[in-house]
C-alpha cells in the first residue's frame, strides 16, 4: 500500500524566509512522488514530480523538492517565500492510475 | 488551450437525492479520475475512466458512479446522498500515451447536502 504523511498541517514563515514543508512516504515500489498547491476556491496545480531521473527536482514558482531514499522523504522547500506563496500543498504518491495524497499543509506567510 | 472544465462549480441537494457532476478533460488527454475532497482533508481517488470503462476504483460505495463518453469527458452521479456526500469533487485527466503520469485538475464543483 501506498501512502504520504505531511507533517504539521499548518506553517507559518515570515515573507523572505525559508519555506519547508515535510513530506514522507510508504511504498513498495519505486515511487512517482508528486507535489502540488491549491488556492483558495481552485483545483490542484501541479508544482513538481519525482520520476528517479534526479534527485533533486526542481519545480515552478521557485520550489524544489529532494528525494531522500534512506529517509522516506520528499521535502519541498524554497529558499526566500513570497506572500503569493500562501495555499494549501498536498504531497502525493501514485502507482500510475491512483494518486494517494497526503492531508495538506497550508502555508501563511507573514509580512 | 482549455484546462479541465468542470460543472456545476457549486451546488446544494438534500439527504436521499441525486447528483450528476460532469468534467470535460483538457484537451488531448484520455483518461478522467474523480476525486474527493472534503474540507481540510486531501483528495481521496474515487475512480478513474479510459476508453469508456472504470479501470480502477478507490474505497466508495456503489452509490458513486460514473461513465465516460466518446469525447472523453465524464460525469460522476452519487445517488442517495448523505451529509457526509458533502464535499469539493475533483476532476483529473491525463493523456495515456504520454507516461507522464501527470494530473491536470478542474477547479472542483462544491457539493453541500443538507
Amino acid at each position: 500500500a501506498q501512502s504520504v504523511t505531511q507533517l504539521g498541517s499548518h506553517v507559518s514563515v515570515s515573507e523572505g524566509a525559508l519555506v519547508l514543508l515535510r513530506c514522507n512516504y510508504s511504498s513498495s515500489v519505486p515511487p512517482y512522488l508528486f507535489w502540488y498547491v491549491q488556492y483558495p476556491n481552485q483545483g490542484l496545480q501541479l508544482l513538481l514530480k519525482y520520476t528517479s531521473a534526479a534527485t533533486l527536482v526542481k519545480g515552478i514558482n521557485g520550489f524544489e523538492a529532494e528525494f531522500k531514499k534512506s529517509e522516506t522523504s520528499f521535502h519541498l522547500t524554497k529558499p526566500s517565500a513570497h506572500m503569493s506563496d500562501a495555499a494549501e500543498y498536498f504531497c502525493a504518491v501514485s502507482d500510475r492510475n491512483q494518486f494517494y495524497f497526503g492531508t495538506g499543509t497550508s502555508l501563511t506567510v507573514i509580512p | 488551450d482549455a484546462g479541465v472544465t468542470q460543472s456545476p462549480t457549486h451546488l446544494i441537494k438534500t439527504r436521499g437525492q441525486q447528483v450528476t457532476l460532469r468534467c470535460s478533460p483538457k484537451s488531448g488527454h484520455d483518461t478522467v479520475s474523480w476525486y474527493q475532497q472534503a474540507l481540510g482533508q486531501g483528495p481521496q481517488f474515487i475512480f478513474q475512466y479510459y476508453e469508456e470503462e472504470e479501470r480502477q476504483r478507490g474505497n466508495f460505495p456503489d452509490r458513486f458512479s460514473g461513465h465516460q463518453f466518446p469525447n472523453y469527458s465524464s460525469e460522476l452521479n452519487v445517488n442517495a446522498l448523505l451529509l457526509g456526500d458533502s464535499a469539493l469533487y475533483l476532476c483529473a485527466s491525463t493523456d495515456s500515451r504520454s507516461g507522464a503520469n501527470v494530473l491536470t485538475f478542474g477547479a472542483g464543483s462544491r457539493l453541500t447536502v443538507l
